[in-house]
């Protein structure tokens, strides 16, 4: 299976702050990486896949970035609603994987 | 509205088992490759099984660790989903979402558009 690590596993930051989180998968996996938002008690939210594209009605602040098996997820100017968790999760292989997720958190 | 409501969670005793269901609504379910996602308590989201659609004749995909305990199956004539679960461990406690993989006119994509809002399964004796 292919392993995904996420860093770090929480962050803390600020509203305005630029925010980068990173995914980094065991093997190539192409472009084929998807973000995920998820807030204590919801189901996740589907934010960007191929790595790079943004999901419609999610806001530009989000955008993601990277190939192969190195991947980074950055929200450029954090807002209050923001904070929750991250994941990212890998579409290249069966099975599909998800990483261990990223808080962020207010500082 | 487009969503998606599982229901059928609850407490069973381990060696039991559970069947949940997922009603779709304001979207073309058929088109769609469907899944289960499960989330264990205070942990991350893992995998579960997949049924594709019709035309890619309804193939499932288990994860390996319910492989042989689990089945999906799906009623595209009642956009409904489902989940059989078997000899059901401590370790199936989650709670378990349906999910839509986002498809296009080249096909679906394991990426997940569209999520219910969970069911959670306890499992204790």
């Amino acid at each position: 299976d292919i392993h995904m690590t996420q860093s770090p596993s929480s962050v803390s930051a600020s509203v305005g702050d630029r925010v980068t989180i990173t995914c980094r998968a065991s093997q190539d996996i192409g472009s084929w990486l998807a973000w995920y938002q998820q807030k204590p008690g919801k189901a996740p939210k589907f934010l960007i896949y191929a790595a790079s594209s943004l999901q419609s009605g999610v806001p530009s602040r989000f955008s993601g970035s990277g190939s192969g098996t190195d991947f980074t997820l950055t929200i450029s100017s954090l807002q209050p609603e923001d904070f929750a968790t991250y994941y990212c999760q890998q579409a290249n292989t069966f099975p599909l994987t998800f990483g261990g997720g990223t808080k962020v958190e207010i500082k | 509205d487009v969503e998606l409501v599982e229901s059928g969670g609850g407490l069973v005793q381990p060696g039991g088992s559970l069947r949940l269901s997922c009603a779709a609504s304001g979207f073309t379910f058929s088109d769609h490759y469907m899944d289960w996602v499960r989330q264990a308590p205070g942990k991350g989201l893992e995998w579960v099984g997949r049924i594709r659609n019709r035309p890619d004749s309804y193939i499932t995909e288990y994860a390996a660790s319910v492989k042989g305990r689990i089945t999906v199956s799906r009623d595209d004539s009642k956009n409904s989903l489902f989940l059989q679960m078997n000899s059901l461990k401590t370790e199936d406690a989650a709670v378990y979402y349906c999910t839509r993989e986002k498809c296009d006119i080249s096909g679906c994509y394991w990426y997940f558009d569209l999520w219910g809002r969970g069911t959670l399964v306890t499992v204790s004796s």
